[in-house]
């Protein structure tokens, strides 16, 4: 089983539209989590980090279900400025950051 | 600019040459990764340094990849007799602390032919 895993997409989404992405991770001791974001054919930037009691920037709402190792990231109300990869990051203890293979987003007008 | 600066933006080499990689990070930041991407995949881990410290290494450095940071500030990437499974984007990151999110710079496109 691959440390993190996430569903490479596409997700084609209209504008306006709620999506949501999920990755699972498989190290049981991982402590730091977060959601990048990479535009394609630049470097990622770092979107939100998710903490236990889950955490929302305004369209954006990221969740971490420890028991089920695996965390979330809603985008709500989706606009052609998101479209991007989002790639979801863990940090099991002294390791550093495992990306995921990320999940690509295409809004569409 | 005080973000994450890498050196050269884009380089073309021959198989069999060598290559070096610059990578200046935020200046306070005491933690600086090498990462490696090809096109599909998520970033791969190469190595780390917390100050000049080298504290671990991916099993996909191998013995032809060095990187130092030998006064604890930038730090170099150097790829010996280069072979085209190389060819990648190498990417510096730096955080403040363990556990923090990393910046990363803009990456160093290799293509070796």
């Amino acid at each position: 089983r691959k440390e993190v895993e996430q569903d490479p997409g596409p997700f084609n989404v209209p504008e306006g539209a709620t999506v949501a992405f999920n990755c699972t991770y498989s190290n049981s001791a991982s402590q730091s989590f977060f959601w990048y974001r990479q535009d394609c054919r630049k470097e990622p930037k770092l979107l939100m980090s998710v903490y236990s009691s889950g955490n929302e920037d305004g369209r954006f709402t990221a969740q971490l279900n420890r028991a089920s190792q695996y965390i979330s990231l809603l985008i709500r109300d989706s606009k052609l400025s998101d479209s991007a990869t989002y790639l979801c990051v863990v940090m099991g203890g002294n390791t550093p950051l495992v990306f995921g293979k990320g999940t690509r987003l295409s809004v569409i007008a | 600019d005080t973000g994450v600066s890498q050196d050269p933006r884009h380089k073309i080499t021959k198989r069999g040459q060598n290559v070096t990689f610059r990578c200046d990070p935020i200046s306070e930041h005491n933690r600086l990764y090498w990462y490696r991407q090809t096109l599909g995949q998520g970033p791969e881990f190469l190595t780390y340094f917390q100050n000049e410290a080298q504290l671990e290494k991916s099993r996909l450095l191998s013995d032809r990849f060095s990187a130092e940071r030998p006064k604890g500030s930038f730090s170099t990437l150097e790829i010996q007799r280069t072979e085209q499974g190389d060819s990648a984007m190498y990417l510096c990151a730096s955080s403040p602390v363990e556990g923090s999110g990393l910046t990363f710079g803009a990456g160093s496109r290799l293509t070796v032919l």
